[in-house]
């Protein structure tokens, strides 16, 4: 019974490189949000997905950041021409909203650290 | 917007006695808020969701109370142990309308033997 997966969980780039880092949900969630997590920093919401939508992306920086859940296969997020103030961890989480209840737990996964050099 | 803070950053305390954190948030009341552990180099754990017309909410050593006139709430382990050291982050929903979460800055304990 896996978790939230997220992989690669250390990922090294120069600058002006793409990164992209994948989440699968745990099995049966269709929601999918993405977190950043800067040193000495707390988590920052980024944006939050549904299969093939887009429903909130108002912590996502407006250029050079990107993310996907599409139908089939795991969740996206890219960042293209990485910079140094990109390195941080990246995490995904996911939760089922059962019904009409919006109050549900999200279930994070172990993280993608992205250093960029 | 809606602001977190933890009450501090580092709380130690000796095994056994109780840990008390607090958080405080500085706009809307939430529907709801939650509490995660977070260990070195892991993503976040649930804990908790304590909803806005709950006083009070218990789960083994864990207790967490919700006052939404103080706009704070207050999570307690009784009789902690070493294994409890970790940093703990409070979240709330990041607007009145969504799911999505904003998390205070966190509170790291350490239980010593």
């Amino acid at each position: 019974n896996a978790g939230v997966m997220q992989n690669p969980r250390h990922l090294v780039r120069r600058r002006g490189q793409e990164a992209r880092l994948r989440c699968s949900p745990m099995k049966g969630h269709s929601h999918v949000y993405w977190y950043r997590q800067l040193p000495e920093e707390g988590l920052k919401f980024m944006v939050y997905l549904q299969k093939e939508n887009i429903i909130d992306e108002s912590g996502m920086p407006k250029e050079r950041f990107s993310a996907e859940f599409p139908k089939e296969g795991p969740s996206i997020l890219r960042i293209q021409q990485v910079v140094r103030g990109d390195s941080a961890a990246y995490f995904c989480a996911s939760s089922s909203l059962q019904g009409a209840s919006k109050q549900e737990t999200q279930y994070f996964g172990p993280g993608t650290r992205l250093l960029v050099l | 917007s809606q602001k977190i803070e933890q009450n501090s950053e580092a709380l130690n305390i000796q095994e056994g006695k109780t840990a008390t954190l607090t958080c405080n948030y500085t706009n809307y009341s939430p529907a709801y808020l939650q509490w995660y552990r977070q260990d070195p180099g892991r993503g976040p754990v649930f804990l908790l969701l304590i909803r806005e017309n709950e006083k009070e909410k218990r789960k083994e050593r864990l207790k967490v109370t919700f006052d939404t006139t103080l706009k704070q709430s207050l999570f307690h382990i009784t009789a902690s142990q070493p294994a409890d050291s970790a940093t703990y982050l409070c979240a709330l929903p990041h607007n009145q309308a969504g799911t999505a979460l904003i998390f205070g800055k966190g509170t790291t304990l350490s239980v010593s033997s």
